[in-house]
């Protein structure tokens, strides 16, 4: 079935620092690709998404491009600041099921220290 | 716009009572809901998924009589805890699409489920 993989957290930085997240996935179909980012004690909140190949999702400085071809979906950001800390979710939605059901990578820590 | 509401946020019960978890969509009308369990420290976990008015699709291993889902209204979904056990205790989450915007969800806040 479909899945999706994200590097082990907890990834720490300082703030400034360049950030990837990195985040593959399998499916049979061509799904959108989303990033959501869940604050501490909040509900996860869309970030970014691509829903097809070569597209690129961007929001608060955050970038990520759809890679078919190394089925990618790499989260970046330039200069991260203490703000960003939280957990970020990769996450596919199979599209020709249309059953809007999204499949989430297993998050990843953010911890920006000043 | 696109908020959706959870309620109660926390909730501890004794083992063997019901519990019910509210989701509403605030400002839109929400054709399909999904609830989700998270673990800590790990992933989201697809319960269930319903639609309005009718019965509500359970993921595999998901027991449909233990946690009950109710779709009445396009604003609101309900999920019924039957009979919690400590095993029980978790992070619900719902999320909310709207036919407009297929391929976005919009997530609840979240219940953290104590069972004692």
């Amino acid at each position: 079935g479909d899945s999706v993989t994200q590097m082990e957290g907890p990834v720490t930085l300082s703030e400034e620092a360049f950030l990837t997240i990195n985040c593959t996935y399998t499916a049979t179909g061509y799904p959108s690709l989303f990033w959501y980012v869940q604050y501490p004690g909040e509900g996860l909140q869309l970030l970014l998404k691509a829903t097809k190949a070569d597209d690129k999702g961007s929001n608060k400085g955050f970038e990520a491009t759809y890679r078919k071809e190394t089925t990618s979906f790499h989260l970046e950001k330039g200069s991260v600041q203490v703000s960003d800390s939280a957990v970020y979710f990769c996450a596919l939605n199979e599209d020709s099921s249309n059953t809007g059901k999204l499949i989430f990578g297993q998050g990843t820590t953010l911890q920006v220290k000043p | 716009g696109a908020v959706v509401s959870q309620h109660p946020s926390w909730v501890i019960c004794k083992s063997g009572t019901s519990v019910k978890i509210e989701c509403r969509s605030l400002d839109f009308q929400a054709t399909t809901m999904f609830w989700y369990r998270q673990f800590p420290k790990q992933s989201l976990m697809l319960m269930a998924t319903s639609n309005e008015g009718s019965k509500a699709t359970y993921e595999q291993g998901v027991e449909k009589d233990k946690f009950l889902i109710n779709h009445a209204s396009l604003t609101l979904s309900t999920l019924t805890v039957t009979s919690a056990h400590p095993e029980d205790s978790s992070f619900y989450i719902c999320s909310a699409r709207w036919a407009g915007r297929k391929h976005e969800q919009y997530f609840g806040p979240g219940t953290r489920l104590t069972v004692t």
